[in-house]
């Protein structure tokens, strides 16, 4: 595998289900972040993760649960979601940053997307 | 006010000629600056970053960046059909802000 990896790569669940979106980078980074993207819209950072520590929520609701277990696999835990939440998750990786640097200055390396729809 | 603005489009150009994407910004301390393409269906490919005021060129691609008017742009020469994708500029201060995307169509 190379570059940055999720899975599934489509999703269909119940307002009422739990699951979980996968990503795994292959780039060495040890930034990772989560993104929506609904039609039409921008992309809407939700969360970033440098060196497996949470540096920004993007004020996203509690139904979303991000997990960073190591630099290189994130996860997204859904539950209790809306149709509203219908959009790509799209994944990212890119180098860290040491404390006190941005490490958003760096160039992001995209997942393939996973395509949820909430029913 | 858009923290990052482009026209939606769609621009359409012929192939061969050049097409010219443009993007405003709103933040001053915006220290980086990005221009991925997307196919449909597909997530972003980076394809040009630029951080120093001037041009950057890349093979066909050249990053014009402009800071003190908040303008950056991404020329295309030689377009060809192949180029027809939405591509997004990203601006980077303390978090990277999308723009909503340009939408490409080069006609054969």
């Amino acid at each position: 595998e190379t570059g940055v990896t999720q899975t599934p790569r489509h999703l269909v669940m119940g307002m009422t289900n739990k699951k979980s979106l996968k990503c795994e980078q292959h780039l060495g980074h040890n930034a990772m972040y989560w993104y929506k993207q609904s039609a039409k819209k921008p992309l809407e950072l939700m969360f970033v993760y440098n060196f497996k520590e949470q540096t920004e929520n993007n004020s996203v609701p509690s139904r979303f649960s991000p997990e960073c277990p190591n630099s290189s696999h994130l996860f997204l835990h859904l539950h209790t979601l809306q149709p509203e939440d219908s959009a790509l998750y799209l994944c990212a990786s890119s180098q860290g940053a040491g404390a006190g640097d941005i490490v958003s200055y760096n160039e992001q390396f995209f997942g393939p997307g996973t395509r949820l729809t909430v029913l | 006010q858009k923290e990052v603005e482009q026209n939606s489009g769609p621009l359409s150009v012929p192939e061969g000629a050049i097409a010219s994407l443009n993007c405003t910004y709103s933040d001053r301390g915006s220290q980086s600056f990005f221009w991925y393409r997307q196919y449909s269906g597909k997530s972003p490919e980076l394809i040009m970053f630029i951080y120093s005021n001037g041009d950057k060129e890349d093979g066909r691609f050249t990053a014009q960046l402009n800071k003190a008017s908040q303008y950056v742009s991404l020329l295309i020469r030689d377009s060809q059909p192949s180029d027809s994708a939405t591509y997004l500029c990203a601006v980077n201060s303390y978090k990277l802000v999308f723009g909503a995307g340009t939408i490409l169509r080069v006609k054969s």
